[in-house]
């Protein structure tokens, strides 16, 4: 069955640190990897996705498919990117319907 | 473009009654999708609509339902509220064409009830 796992509720860093948010998935196939962020009082946005390979806001992610991760990453964490931060799957079997964790919040401390 | 419009943004309703949520997707978007949020639980799929045919189903109650019209705009129908439906429903549109389309969300409609 698809499933993707944030094990991290809550993350706190400083601000200058590197940051990296977990993210793994349970998936038979190829699938389509995406982080989405939420901003205080914003709508829930795509921040980047694995085809792209880009680099958005200075967030990286790379797609690990022997250890079936996608973690988020940044080297030098900023005041801005404090939000609640979701994983997203998508892939040829499920349906249209995109598997989402239950997501991060991160915190990052001036 | 204008993005994902849902109304209204917030509703109070009493248990047993029912109430009807609408989402006006992005200009080009044929699929609508609607999810539940609440803390514990995250996004919960509900259903997915692409050219006004329901697509997919997640696993949610035969109380919930949805409709997509010919200019892709979609409703969600909660009959028979329970409290445990308090939450806020989230519509996203994407042009629906394949795993690569992402998802754009609404700003989404908070619902409770008491």
């Amino acid at each position: 069955a698809q499933r993707v796992t944030q094990p991290e509720k809550l993350l706190s860093v400083f601000k200058g640190a590197p940051v990296e948010l977990k993210c793994n998935y349970s998936y038979s196939g190829s699938p389509e990897l995406f982080w989405y962020v939420q901003y205080s009082r914003q709508r829930l946005q795509l921040l980047l996705r694995h085809i792209s390979r880009e680099s958005i806001k200075g967030f990286t992610a790379d797609l690990n498919k022997g250890e079936t991760s996608f973690h988020l990453k940044k080297p030098f964490a900023q005041e801005e990117d404090s939000a609640m931060y979701y994983c997203a799957l998508s892939g040829p079997n499920t349906g249209n319907q995109f598997y989402f964790g239950t997501g991060t919040s991160l915190t990052v401390i001036p | 473009k204008a993005g994902v419009t849902q109304t209204p943004r917030y509703l109070i309703k009493t248990r047993g009654q029912q109430v009807t949520l609408s989402c006006s997707p992005i200009s080009g978007h044929r699929s609508v999708s609607w999810y539940q949020q609440t803390p514990g639980q995250g996004l919960q799929f509900l259903f997915e609509y692409f050219s006004e045919t329901q697509r997919n189903k997640g696993n949610f109650p035969g109380r919930f339902s949805g409709r997509q019209f010919s200019n892709s705009r979609s409703e969600m129908n909660v009959s028979t509220l329970e409290l445990g439906d308090s939450a806020l429903y989230l519509c996203a549109s994407s042009l629906g064409q394949g795993i690569y389309s992402p998802l754009h969300f609404g700003n989404g409609t908070r619902l409770t009830v008491t």
